[in-house]
């Protein structure tokens, strides 16, 4: 069936290291990607999306690739800040006529000053 | 212009009882689609209403049932209450069950007893 499997966390990095967050998915067709992120105390929004293979996705420094040849799509940043702290979730949206979103369990980022 | 809304914000069951649950979606929005997030853990997909119709269903017993109304505004039924079912339920929106682009609500949080 249709699944997303994304590094485990907690990932604690310094202020100003690289980001990277890994997702693979399985999916039949050909879905959409996602990330969502989800801060502190706040509800699940849309960080980025990227609808078909080789479209990069990109928002507030962050980026993804929808890479179908390793069904990967690993979120990336430069340079985070303490302000990114928070639970980032890579998504796939599959269906016909209806859809469904399908999410990863989740990774947990720390963002030390 | 108002988002996402869900009522009630926390609710207290016992095992083997009903619970409705309530989702308006953002303004100009049709399409409702409900997700359960246990603690920890990524939403799961339970289903998606356009039209006064389920279009698609995730992996969820029958016990877990829904309506929207010509409002496209939507309940989320639990019947016959498990100590499983304790999680926070979220409601998003879109404009067709196409978009890509999903606005979440803040959850109805529900603990089983």
């Amino acid at each position: 069936g249709d699944s997303v499997t994304q590094m485990e966390g907690p990932v604690t990095l310094s202020e100003e290291a690289f980001l990277t967050i890994n997702c693979t998915y399985t999916a039949t067709g050909y879905p959409s990607l996602f990330w969502y992120v989800q801060y502190p105390g706040e509800g699940l929004q849309l960080l980025l999306k990227a609808t078909k293979a080789d479209d990069k996705g990109s928002n507030k420094g962050f980026e993804a690739t929808y890479r179908k040849e390793t069904t990967s799509f690993h979120l990336e940043k430069g340079s985070v800040q303490v302000s990114d702290s928070a639970v980032y979730f890579c998504a796939l949206r599959v269906g016909t006529g209806g859809f469904k979103t399908i999410f990863g369990a989740g990774t947990r980022l720390f963002v030390k000053a | 212009d108002a988002g996402v809304t869900q009522s009630p914000t926390h609710l207290i069951k016992t095992r083997g009882q009903q619970v409705t649950l309530r989702c308006s979606p953002k303004s100009g929005h049709d399409t409702v689609s409900w997700y359960q997030q246990a603690l920890g853990q990524g939403p799961q997909f339970i289903f998606q209403y356009y039209e006064e119709e389920e279009r698609q269903r995730g992996n969820f017993p029958d016990r877990f049932s829904g309506h929207q109304f010509p409002n496209y505004s939507s309940e989320l039924n639990v019947n016959a209450l498990l100590l499983g079912d304790s999680a926070l339920y979220l409601c998003a929106s879109s404009f067709r069950t196409r978009t890509e682009t999903q606005y979440f609500g803040p959850g109805t949080r529900l603990l089983v007893l």
